[in-house]
């Protein structure tokens, strides 16, 4: 298996705290993401790094910021944290093939409830 | 919006018998990949196709992929009891050079009857 953690596994909070959710990788690998998970919506990407401090936006980023001040970690925060963001959030890692994404590993996710 | 949709959304068949899913999407595509994930896990990753292949073959995995129609089947052979899980086909976009992520479908979930 990848070499991918995810912090805290389990959270709950209540509506307008800062959430911070960690994801660990030993694998050296350049690219890191993080998805959400909801019923009837799949995957849906938040935000994504290819490097130390070079992040971008993914589909549904609005009420999510990210870090990676290191190689191996990826921080994901909801800053005022509201009951729609309540999810199943995973992190993956990957390296990239010619011209697109490769194969993802995938952390075993975080779940998140907000009340 | 998803890239990727599945069909179908649910499927149930006896042990022994054979499984496809099938995947469909919108726009051009560098490669694309079916995703597996038990209850309560991440997903684990099956095989990729590159746009320009048309089968692709992982023990008991059959992956077709059809550019001109936009779609990409599944099929697994002989199902058993520990393929019960749901399954999701993720494209990937040409990109400039970057690894920008996958569009995910919302999945099959395919239960295998004992």
């Amino acid at each position: 298996d990848a070499g991918i953690t995810q912090s805290p596994r389990h959270k709950v909070t209540e509506t307008g705290t800062p959430v911070t959710l960690r994801c660990h990788q030993t694998e050296n690998h350049r690219y890191m993401y993080w998805y959400r998970q909801d019923p009837g919506h799949g995957l849906r990407l938040i935000h994504y790094s290819y490097g130390v401090k070079d992040t971008d936006k993914g589909e549904v980023s609005d009420g999510y910021s990210v870090s990676r001040s290191k190689t191996e970690d990826f921080l994901l925060t909801l800053e005022s944290a509201t009951s729609s963001q309540t999810s199943v959030y995973f992190c993956a890692i990957s390296e990239s093939v010619v011209g697109g994404t490769g194969e993802l590993f995938f952390g075993e996710g975080s779940r998140l409830t907000v009340l | 919006s998803q890239q990727g949709e599945e069909d179908p959304q649910a499927l149930s068949i006896q042990e022994g018998e054979n499984a496809t899913m099938n995947c469909s999407y919108k726009t051009s595509i560098n490669n694309l990949q079916w995703y597996r994930q038990n209850s309560g896990r991440g997903l684990v990753h099956l095989i990729l196709i590159r746009s320009n292949e048309r089968e692709k073959h992982s023990g008991r995995l059959r992956v077709t992929l059809d550019t001109s129609k936009k779609s990409s089947s599944l099929l697994i052979t002989a199902s058993r009891a520990a393929d019960t899980a749901s399954y999701f086909c993720a494209s990937s976009m040409y990109s400039g050079g970057g690894a920008d992520g996958l569009t995910f479908g919302k999945g099959t979930h395919l239960i295998i009857q004992p």
